[in-house]
């Protein structure tokens, strides 16, 4: 069983700043890997695909890199409305699919 | 517009059972595998079932196994969550999803997304 961990739990930044998360694979999950950014209240969206592609109409400031056990979300310039918590989520291996998740907090 | 509106939650005593139900609109619903997901108040995402686009393959958490039997009914585009044996550990908002492409059947990404149905397991 494949599990995800992702780092930090908690990154404080400002607006206009650079976030740089972290997921990593107990096994290798390929290029198959995705990031979904959840905001208080709301469903997830699907923000990255197959490591590093974009899901439609996610902004350019996104964007994903990684293959096999280590995978990276960067927002190159954190917007007020980016702050949430974002879930990696492998679909190599079944039935564990999630990350625990990364909250992006206002420093 | 892609929809998905899940209803039949609700709050249930220890071994009870609910059966939740989401409906879909504005894709070939018959297309796509779906997936229920979970998260309990203030925690993490957890995948719960998946079926494929005609309800021959089917899969389960193994928090889940036994007790929860996930169906579909493409006539009325509609998913299902059978829940039986009920334990305060399934409270959890229980979202569906569909499957991000109609190929890989529900083992796959997910998108769109409900909002959800609330489930509480409490005596």
């Amino acid at each position: 069983e494949i599990v995800l961990t992702q780092s930090p739990a908690t990154l404080s930044l400002s607006p206009g700043e650079r976030a740089t998360l972290s997921c990593r694979a107990s096994q290798s999950v390929g290029s198959y890997l995705a990031w979904y950014q959840q905001k208080p209240g709301q469903a997830p969206r699907l923000l990255i695909y197959d490591a590093s592609n974009r899901a439609t109409g996610i902004p350019a400031r996104f964007s994903g890199s990684g293959s096999g056990t280590d995978f990276t979300l960067t927002i190159s310039s954190l917007e007020p409305e980016d702050f949430a918590v974002y879930y990696c989520q492998q679909r190599s291996s079944w039935p564990r699919a999630f990350g625990q998740g990364t909250k992006v907090e206002i420093k | 517009e892609m929809q998905l509106v899940e209803s039949g939650g609700g709050v249930v005593r220890p071994g009870g059972s609910l059966r939740l139900s989401c409906a879909a609109s504005g894709f070939t619903f018959d297309d796509y595998g779906m997936n229920w997901v979970r998260q309990a108040p203030g925690k993490g995402l957890e995948w719960v079932s998946g079926i494929n686009w005609n309800g021959g393959s089917t899969g389960y958490a193994d928090s889940v196994k036994g007790r929860f039997t996930i169906s579909r009914d493409n006539a009325k585009n509609s998913l299902y969550l059978q829940m039986n044996s009920l334990r305060a550990e399934d409270t959890a908002l229980y979202r569906c999803a569909r499957a991000f492409d109609d190929i890989s059947g529900y083992k796959n990404y997910f998108d769109p997304w409900g909002q959800g149905t609330l489930v509480t397991v409490s005596s």
